[in-house]
């Protein structure tokens, strides 16, 4: 079945230091994953996605097949990184698109 | 991309009583859906609203207690009913916009449902 999995609910950092929000995935075929990210009092906006493989405010995610992991990374964290970062992939059942969450991890960046 | 608006933004209800959430996007959409977001919890998907036919619905979700309809490429509403305390949740609605693929959701701000 297919399922996204995010092992930390919490993960605090200093300001400079690097980041590494990790996702794992179970699929059986070739995904297509996609990190979200919701800032305070924000609604919940799309980051990246592994296709475009593109860095978005610093941040970059690698696909890696071999461990089914999609690892959300910055080198230096910034105290305006501080969200809620969700790993989703989307699947076809049914008939029907439909895109799934991992539970989530919530980045603190201190000063 | 796509301006998504969700009323109400919040309401309080009683037990028992049933409410309806309303989604309008500012341009067609290919596909709309609805999330449920527990206190504490990730987003669970609850059903896919379909252009003029039924709902499809995820496990675990039926269309007597989620009503959903949509009328027309740009609208959509889920309708809670019999609530309970357990009910109380951040509703979201998603869109996909047209020529856009599968995993890029624009997300309404959500109606959040407190339930006494």
């Amino acid at each position: 079945a297919q399922r996204v999995t995010q092992p930390e609910k919490l993960l605090s950092v200093f300001k400079g230091a690097p980041v590494e929000l990790k996702c794992n995935y179970s699929y059986s075929g070739s995904p297509e994953l996609f990190w979200y990210v919701q800032y305070s009092r924000q609604r919940l906006q799309l980051l990246l996605r592994h296709i475009s493989r593109e860095s978005i405010k610093g941040f970059t995610a690698d696909l890696n097949k071999g461990e089914t992991s999609f690892h959300l990374k910055k080198p230096f964290a910034q105290e305006e990184d501080s969200a809620m970062y969700y790993c989703a992939l989307p699947f076809l059942s049914g008939g029907y698109n439909k895109l799934i969450f991992g539970a989530g991890t919530r980045l603190a960046v201190h000063p | 991309s796509a301006v998504i608006s969700q009323k109400p933004s919040r309401d309080i209800c009683q037990r028992g009583t049933s409410l309806t959430i309303q989604c309008q996007v500012d341009s067609q959409v290919t596909m709309m859906f609805w999330y449920r977001q527990q206190p504490g919890q990730s987003l669970t998907l609850i059903a896919t609203a379909n252009q003029g036919s039924e709902a499809t619905y995820e496990s675990g979700f039926v269309i007597d207690k989620f009503p959903i309809s949509r009328p027309n490429l740009t609208f959509s509403t889920l309708t809670v009913s019999n609530m309970s305390p357990e009910d109380s949740s951040i509703y979201l609605c998603s869109v996909v916009p047209s020529g856009r693929p599968t995993g890029e959701l624009f997300f309404g701000e959500g109606s959040r449902l407190t339930v006494l």
